[in-house]
């Protein structure tokens, strides 16, 4: 079935290690986003990528580093993971800025 | 930024009852506002939408009015069933690159 998949569905990582969350989209949407979601905050943009080769920045994005060589791929980066980067992250596409998005399953990342 | 809020944060309704989420915003050049609904373990799923040319939508037993003005919105679900339960979220931008989602509300319908 054609969607977002995100790898690893959860991670326990120890404060300061660097780490990568995977997202691959097969849809052929221009635009990826990365969100993570905290208890009574809702989702909250990190950053996004409204096409190949180019990225932006969110609401939250300190922190965490983007990157978009190619349509499907979008991996996110914490250079050093600190506690409070806690959380459940989602990666998201649209075809086009201001359309539908679809979400990843989300991956659980906890830091210790 | 554009600040959105979102009442209530939790509602039980029995089934068959009809069930009302509140949105209002802040910015007002937002003019997208789409409902998502979040079903445990999973990512948020967009259910209904509205843009701000439009006052009302409906999809079935789902419906969202707009009021621009006073700047909020609303989700309305009739008839509703066990399988409605779930965690909406609203959310309104100018773009996917600027949308800022509520709180969520956790709905729960009892059979």
């Amino acid at each position: 079935i054609a969607g977002i998949t995100q790898a690893p569905t959860s991670q326990i990582l120890a404060a300061g290690r660097r780490m990568t969350l995977r997202c691959t989209q097969d849809m052929r949407h221009n635009a990826m986003y990365w969100y993570r979601q905290d208890l009574g905050l809702g989702l909250r943009l990190i950053h996004y990528s409204n096409t190949a080769g180019t990225t932006g920045k969110g609401e939250v994005p300190d922190g965490y580093s983007v990157s978009r060589a190619n349509t499907d791929d979008f991996p996110l980066t914490l250079a050093s993971a600190v506690p409070s980067q806690t959380s459940v992250y989602f990666c998201a596409s649209s075809e086009q800025a201001y359309t539908e998005a679809f979400f990843g399953q989300g991956t659980r990342l906890t830091v210790v | 930024g554009e600040n959105v809020e979102q009442h209530p944060s939790t509602l039980s309704v029995q089934e068959g009852d009809s069930a009302v989420i509140k949105c209002t915003y802040s910015d007002s050049a937002s003019n997208y506002f789409p409902w998502y609904k979040q079903e445990l373990g999973k990512g948020p799923q967009l259910i209904i939408d509205i843009r701000s040319n439009v006052g009302e939508k409906k999809d079935q037993r789902i419906a969202v009015t707009l009021n621009k003005t006073a700047k909020h919105f609303s989700l309305h679900i009739t008839e509703t069933q066990p399988e409605d339960s779930a965690v909406y979220f609203c959310a309104a931008s100018e773009s996917n690159n600027d949308m800022r989602f509520g709180a969520g509300t956790r709905l729960t319908v009892k059979p």
